[in-house]
């Protein structure tokens, strides 16, 4: 299986902060990964698509970028809402699909 | 809308078994595969396996293989998860979810189900 590994496990961030999640593959995937947001009690919601597209409507605030090995999701402007936890998931092999373990982003 | 609609919460005694359901509505059931994903109390997803309504073309996660049992009824638009010994540690969140394109390599899944919650304890 191909490992994915997010880092940081965990973020401290204020309101109105950029925030940057990465997520490195165990090997190449080219750009079939996408990013997930799920808050406490709900289903995880597909925010980024392909490394970089955008699922429609998600707040424009989120991008995606990379290729290959490592990938990153960007919160541009931190807002009340986009505290959850969020995860990447390599889709090029199948169906050995792997997430990574996540990321919290929490209030500071 | 597409929308995924599971079954409600379990609650189960180790060796029981159990089958849990996800009814899909809004769109061509036969047409996107649906996959099942596992989150245990407090961790992150793992995924178990997925199935193709239209030709019940199952595939499983390495970890999950010969652990579950992954079926569909195309006829009432209901993919299913299913235990013949359920563990204590089978306890967790299950979330079925439905590829969001039909193209091939896009592995990528919206929507979502709720989850069933399976608690497994004697």
């Amino acid at each position: 299986d191909i490992q994915m590994t997010q880092s940081p496990s965990s973020v401290s961030a204020s309101v109105g902060d950029r925030v940057t999640i990465t997520c490195r593959a165990s090997q190449g995937i080219s750009s079939w990964l996408a990013w997930y947001q799920q808050k406490p009690g709900k289903a995880p919601k597909l925010l980024i698509y392909a490394a970089s597209s955008l699922q429609s409507g998600v707040p424009s605030r989120f991008s995606g970028s990379g290729s290959g090995t490592d990938f990153t999701l960007t919160i541009s402007s931190l807002q009340p809402e986009d505290f959850a936890t969020y995860y990447c998931q390599q889709a090029n092999s199948f169906p050995g699909l792997t997430f990574g373990g996540g990321t919290k982003v929490e209030i500071k | 809308e597409v929308q995924l609609v599971q079954s409600g919460a379990e609650v189960k005694k180790p060796g029981e078994s159990l089958k849990i359901s996800c009814k899909g509505s809004g769109y061509s059931f036969t047409s996107y595969w649906i996959g099942w994903v596992r989150q245990m109390p407090g961790k992150g997803l793992e995924w178990m396996g997925i199935i193709y309504p239209g030709d019940s073309d199952t595939r499983y996660s390495p970890s999950f293989q010969g652990q579950v049992t992954i079926s569909a009824d195309k006829s009432i638009s209901t993919a299913y998860l299913q235990w013949s010994s359920l563990k204590a540690s089978d306890t967790a969140m299950y979330y079925c979810a439905r590829k969001r394109s039909i193209a091939a390599r896009e592995n990528w899944f919206d929507p979502w189900g709720q989850g069933t919650l399976v608690t497994v304890s004697s």
